[in-house]
């Protein structure tokens, strides 16, 4: 069983730029969930994706859109970048099952800078 | 929003030692889940509660599901320098009535460092 991977590792940016970054999900998992965490804090939810439209959405503004492709794997972009923004960005997959029992298993982050 | 209020933030321990750690809110949650996050890794799930009052253990590690719904602790015997991390407390929640899917609120951690 593949695990949760993300692409790339490490991204340094400037201010007003835009990124992309990916995630694959888990085999077996339809759901995949970004969340953005800064240093010293707990990961905040950004927003999910389930068969490819976004099931929910957290309080971050619209210039943070996703995508969820056919073959599950996501995409989170974030447009005209903020120092703010300078996180590990985590992606978790998941495959709902109406309850609270839905385990999320997260994947290694992506580390991006804002200068 | 959904907040989880996590203590201590740090604790610097002995190897050998028992740690003790916690999670409150104001809200009323179903689930609770213990993470652990280690340097460039991803949290991972260590324990999951679904029933008030219920008391679980992983190896070591044993937490329980408080009473009133909105609290939960865990605790770690006999530390071992392989325990240091960040744990981090969590909840599911629905956005929406009908969602596919649950969303976490996490806790802002407990950095935990042991000292061989």
């Amino acid at each position: 069983e593949t695990g949760v991977t993300q692409s790339p590792t490490h991204l340094i940016k400037t201010r007003g730029q835009q990124v992309t970054l990916r995630c694959s999900s888990q085999s077996g998992h339809n759901t995949v969930s970004w969340y953005q965490q800064a240093l010293g804090q707990g990961p905040q939810f950004i927003f999910q994706y389930y068969r490819e439209e976004e099931n929910g959405r957290g309080n971050f503004p619209p210039r943070f859109s996703g995508l969820q492709f056919p073959n599950y794997s996501s995409e989170l972009n974030v447009n005209a970048l903020e120092l703010d923004d300078s996180a590990l960005y985590l992606c978790a997959s998941s495959s709902p099952t109406g309850g609270s029992q839905e385990t999320q298993y997260f994947g290694p982050g992506t580390r991006l800078l804002v200068l | 929003g959904q907040q989880l209020n996590q203590s201590p933030q740090s604790m610097f321990i002995q190897e050998g030692e028992d740690v003790s750690m916690n999670c409150t809110s104001s809200s009323i949650f179903n689930t609770w889940l213990w993470y652990k996050q280690e340097p460039g890794e991803g949290p991972v799930l260590l324990i999951a509660l679904y029933k008030a009052g219920e008391l679980t253990s992983n190896g070591r590690l044993t937490a329980q599901f408080g009473i009133t719904r909105k609290d939960s602790f865990l605790n770690i015997s006999a530390s071992i320098p392989s325990d240091v991390g960040i744990y981090f407390c969590a909840c599911p929640f629905s956005l929406y009535a009908g969602n596919a899917g649950n969303m976490l609120t996490f806790g802002g951690g407990t950095r935990l460092m042991v000292k061989p």
